[in-house]
């Protein structure tokens, strides 16, 4: 079975910019979760979703969105770009919530 | 005071001795809980869940929760240099601690 594909890796914008990441989750699984991973702050859980529902928001301001299509792919987006936006952005799928999750390789973003 | 909080290490231990990683959490009402390892410049990869008091076995590795005390460990036997590596510990699947990093000396 395929895991948890994440487009794209790398990726470098300008502060101001929006960017849009995408997440295809395991196949079966209908929750995604994103989050945050940084070497000051360690794994954030930014949101939640679930058959195209966002179940769970983790503290971020509300440049950061993200939404689920009915396939269970996922996409996170981030407008207005500031530096502290750099970080490693990690998508997460599983069957459901509170149960084992499965990572993708992440999404590096470095704003300049 | 964090949810989930974990010594950040580093943990030193020599090869094939037993490695033990700890972790407590704030919120008493948690029912599952996680260990994930992370690899430097990886992705956190699953290596148990937990969710019930006592201990739980798989390999290598063992898990202990004891939720009266809010705690959740992680025993490494037999440590091997290829479990160099960070550990988080996860409560309810969302929220991580810090991570310990550990190193195993050949």
């Amino acid at each position: 079975k395929a895991g948890v594909t994440q487009t794209p890796r790398y990726l470098i914008k300008t502060r101001g910019q929006q960017v849009t990441l995408s997440c295809s989750p395991i196949s079966g699984h209908r929750s995604v979760s994103w989050y945050q991973q940084t070497p000051g702050q360690g794994l954030q859980f930014l949101f939640e979703y679930f058959s195209e529902t966002q179940r769970n928001k983790g503290n971020f301001p509300g440049r950061f969105s993200g939404r689920q299509f009915s396939n269970s792919r996922s996409e996170m987006n981030v407008s207005t770009l500031e530096l502290g936006d750099s970080a490693l952005y990690l998508c997460a799928s599983s069957l459901g919530t509170s149960v084992e999750q499965y990572f993708g390789p992440g999404t590096r973003l470095t704003v300049t | 005071q964090k949810e989930v909080e974990q010594n950040s290490g580093p943990l030193s231990v020599p090869e094939g001795a037993i490695a033990s990683l700890n972790c407590t959490y704030s919120d008493r009402g948690s029912q599952s809980f996680f260990w994930y390892r992370q690899y430097s410049g990886k992705s956190p990869e699953l290596i148990m869940s937990i969710y019930s008091n006592g201990d739980k076995e798989d390999g290598r590795f063992t898990a202990q929760l004891n939720k009266a005390s809010q705690y959740v460990s992680l025993l490494i036997r037999d440590s091997q240099p290829s479990d160099s590596a960070t550990y988080l510990c996860a409560v309810n699947d969302m929220r991580f601690g810090a991570g310990t990093r550990l190193t195993v000396k050949p």
